[in-house]
C-alpha cells in the first residue's frame, strides 16, 4: 500500500496560465475526492468521484476548474486561466465504497499563482 | 460552508499535559471523524465515532460524541511535542452526500 500520491508537490505559475495536478489513489479505493485548503482554514470540498463518475461538485468549482478520472483510476484536476485567488493547497483523498468511512489523504499540491 | 467548528482555534500546552478540543456540527450525522495535519502536510485520519457511540478510545486519544448537543470532543492525554499539529473534525454533509466537510481546526502546540 503506497498511499495516495499527488504530483507535483509544488507548482508556481503565472496568472493566466493553465495548470494540471494528478492524484493516484490507493489502488482498491473506488472513491476519490479533491479538496482545497487555504492558510488557517480547513479543507474545502471541491468534487467527488465514484469510479469514473463525477457525482458531486461544489459551487466552489467554477467553470475554470475541471476534474477527470478516466477508467476510475488516477484523477486530474485542471485549472484554466489561473488567478491569484487560486493559490492554495490542493488535496486529494480516497476511500473505500460501502458507507461513510475514513478518507486517506495525499500530501497535497501547493499552488502559488504570481 | 463549514459543517464542523472546532474550539479553541489555538491551544498551547506543556508536554505531559492533556489537550482537549471540541467540535460542534449542524446536521444529523452517521459518524464523526477526527483528523490531524502536520504543518504543510496532508491529513491523517485519527479516529471515527459512529452516531450510536458515546465514547471511543485509541491509544492516547479519547473521543466523545453527544448527538443531542451536536458536539464532540477529542482528548489527547500525556501530550508529546510530536502531537503539535492542527486537528480537524469532519462529518458527511447529509443523506446521500459523500461530501466530507471539515471545520477550521484547532492548532495545538505542545511545548517540550
Amino acid at each position: 500500500d503506497t498511499g495516495v500520491s499527488q504530483d507535483p508537490r509544488h507548482k508556481i505559475t503565472k496568472r493566466g496560465q493553465n495548470v494540471t495536478f494528478r492524484c493516484d489513489p490507493i489502488s482498491e479505493h473506488n472513491r476519490l475526492y479533491w479538496y482545497r485548503q487555504t492558510l488557517g482554514q480547513g479543507p474545502e470540498f471541491l468534487t467527488y468521484f465514484q469510479n469514473e463518475a463525477q457525482l458531486e461538485k461544489s459551487r466552489l468549482l467554477s467553470d475554470r476548474f475541471s476534474a477527470e478520472r478516466p477508467k476510475g483510476s488516477f484523477s486530474t484536476l485542471e485549472i484554466q486561466r489561473t488567478e491569484q485567488g487560486d493559490s492554495a493547497m490542493y488535496l486529494c483523498a480516497s476511500s473505500y465504497r460501502g458507507g461513510n468511512t475514513e478518507a486517506f489523504f495525499g500530501q497535497g499540491t501547493r499552488l502559488t499563482v504570481v | 460552508s463549514q459543517q464542523g467548528e472546532e474550539d479553541p482555534q489555538a491551544l498551547s500546552i506543556q508536554e505531559g499535559e492533556n489537550a482537549t478540543m471540541n467540535c460542534s456540527y449542524k446536521t444529523s450525522i452517521n459518524n464523526l471523524q477526527w483528523y490531524r495535519q502536520n504543518s504543510g502536510r496532508g491529513l491523517v485520519h485519527l479516529i471515527l465515532i459512529r452516531s450510536n457511540e458515546r465514547e471511543k478510545h485509541s491509544g492516547r486519544l479519547r473521543v466523545t460524541l453527544d448527538t443531542s448537543k451536536k458536539s464532540s470532543s477529542l482528548l489527547i492525554t500525556a501530550s508529546r511535542a510530536a502531537d503539535t499539529a492542527s486537528y480537524f473534525c469532519a462529518t458527511y454533509s447529509g443523506a446521500g452526500s459523500y461530501q466530507l466537510t471539515f471545520g477550521k481546526g484547532t492548532k495545538l502546540s505542545v511545548i517540550p
